[in-house]
């Protein structure tokens, strides 16, 4: 079975500090992303990253910055928390060429 | 641009009820199409999928066809459980890749013993 694993399923960081969220998939898979998913919009795509050290911006970049250093590994990285973006965020991985995405379980975080 | 519209929800049913839920789309092109579910606590996984005109999809009793002329994905199942209470993501795909998803905004559902 294909495993994501994030790192928090819940986070509360006070405004302006730097937040890491981590995502590690085991199936040696090429793409991975980081969504972010709120009441009513769905799910939006903030990064994805199609292999190691590459990155393309997703539909919702800013604020955010990801990492790619490892191929089983996509952090993402909010530089100066902001209260609006309180949310769920969700990573996912898939194998290159294929449509099925596999998603990790997810983390809530909360910015006061 | 390229957009997916679900159908409000929440979606409350008695077991055994047949369900839809109504999900259209607007694409430049001939888009992949995706229903995903995701279970309370846990990440979305894909229920069925069809990538050409006429395609049906179907999965654990759940249906979609792909209408290119109504632009439509509606997901049908004959007799829910209370286990499929969750929420559904249609969701479409323009490229090869599998790298460029649109998601809806979801419809939960909630069945009742």
């Amino acid at each position: 079975d294909v495993k994501v694993t994030q790192s928090s399923r819940y986070l509360v960081k006070r405004t302006g500090e730097k937040v890491f969220l981590e995502c590690v998939q085991d199936m040696d898979h090429e793409n991975m992303f980081w969504y972010r998913q709120d009441p009513g919009l769905g799910l939006r795509l903030i990064y994805f990253s199609y292999d190691v050290k590459m990155k393309e911006k997703g539909d919702i970049p800013e604020g955010y910055s990801v990492s790619r250093e490892k191929k089983e590994r996509f952090s993402l990285i909010l530089e100066s928390a902001s209260t609006n973006q309180t949310s769920m965020y969700l990573c996912a991985s898939s194998l290159w060429g294929s449509y099925e995405q596999y998603f990790g379980p997810g983390t809530r975080l909360t910015v006061t | 641009g390229n957009s997916v519209t679900q159908m409000e929800g929440p979606v409350t049913l008695s077991e055994e009820a047949f369900l839809t839920i109504n999900c259209t789309y607007t694409a430049t092109g001939y888009p992949s199409l995706f229903w995903y579910v995701q279970y309370p606590g846990e990440g979305l996984q894909l229920l069925l999928k069809a990538t050409k005109a006429d395609d049906k999809g179907s999965n654990k009793g759940f249906e979609a066809t792909y209408r290119k002329e109504t632009t439509s994905f509606h997901l049908e199942k004959g007799s829910v459980q209370v286990s499929d209470s969750a929420v559904y993501f249609c969701a479409l795909s323009l490229d090869n890749y599998g790298q460029n998803f649109v998601f809806g905004p979801g419809t939960r559902l909630s069945v009742l013993p």
